[in-house]
C-alpha cells in the first residue's frame, strides 16, 4: 500500500521478553518518527530518524528501549525485557523532508500488551 | 521547551450542534508550526490541517475552521453542523524549527450523539 505500515498489529509477550516492532514508511520519505500512545493519553514522542541518523532519541524511556533504521527505509524499535508499563500503542510516522516543512503521515499501530 | 495543552478531556454533543475543541501551545521560538489531527476508532492518526506561525488568517475547509491567534497562543478547532462520523480524538501538535519533533497535546475525546 501506499501509507506507514506498522507490523504486527497487535503483539502480547510475556513480561521480560524481548519485543521488535516493524515500521515501513511511506517510500521516499526520509524522516522517521516513534510515538507511544498509552491508554487514554496523548501521543509521546519516543525517536526522530533523519535518514539512518537520529538526532533525537530523547524520549527513548530507559535503556531497554532502541531503534534503528537502515537504507533510509525500514526502521525496527526493539523493547528489551519488557515490563507491563511498557502496553501501550506504538506509533511510527513518516514525513518526506524535515518534519517542519510537511505533515507527518502515521501508520496504524502496534498494540503491544505485556502480560 | 515547548507544551500544547487541550483542556477539554472529553466533549459530547448531539449532531448538528458545532463544537469548538481548543488548542493553547507554548513556544519560544519564533517560527513554528501547528497542526490537528483526527484519530478514529480504527486508530491511524489522520492529517487536518498544518498552519505556520506567520499566516493568522483563519482557514475553513468544508464544516471544519480553524482560529488561530498568537496573541493568546491558540489554535482552535470548530466543526460546524456536527455529524455522527466526526466522532474520534483530536490531537492538537506543535513543532518548532529548533526542535524537528511533533509535541502533541494530551486529545479531546468528541462523540456526537445522534
Amino acid at each position: 500500500g501506499a501509507g506507514v505500515s506498522q507490523s504486527p498489529s497487535n503483539k502480547v509477550t510475556e513480561k521480560g521478553k524481548d519485543v521488535e516492532l516493524r515500521c515501513d514508511p511511506i517510500s521516499g520519505h526520509t524522516a522517521l518518527y516513534w510515538y507511544r500512545q498509552s491508554l487514554g493519553q496523548g501521543l509521546e514522542f519516543l525517536i526522530y530518524f533523519q535518514g539512518n541518523s537520529a538526532p533525537d532519541k530523547s524520549g527513548l524511556p530507559s535503556d531497554r528501549f532502541s531503534a534503528e533504521r537502515t537504507g533510509g527505509s525500514v526502521s525496527t524499535l526493539t523493547i528489551q525485557r519488557t515490563q507491563q508499563e511498557d502496553s501501550a500503542v506504538y506509533l511510527c510516522a513518516s514525513s518526506p523532508t524535515r518534519p517542519v516543512n510537511t505533515e507527518a503521515f502515521f501508520g496504524q499501530g502496534t498494540r503491544l500488551t505485556v502480560v | 521547551a515547548q507544551k500544547v495543552t487541550q483542556a477539554q478531556t472529553e466533549i459530547s454533543v448531539v449532531e448538528k450542534e458545532d463544537v469548538t475543541l481548543d488548542c493553547v501551545y507554548e513556544t519560544r521560538d519564533t517560527t513554528y508550526y501547528l497542526f490537528w489531527y483526527k484519530q478514529p476508532p480504527s486508530g491511524e492518526l489522520v492529517f487536518l490541517i498544518r498552519r505556520n506561525s506567520f499566516d493568522e488568517q483563519n482557514e475553513i475547509s468544508g464544516r471544519y475552521s480553524w482560529n488561530f491567534q498568537k496573541s493568546t497562543s491558540s489554535f482552535n478547532f470548530t466543526i460546524t453542523a456536527s455529524q455522527v462520523v466526526d466522532s474520534a480524538v483530536y490531537f492538537c501538535a506543535l513543532i518548532t524549527l529548533g526542535n524537528e519533533k511533533l509535541t502533541f497535546g494530551t486529545g479531546t475525546r468528541l462523540t456526537i450523539i445522534p
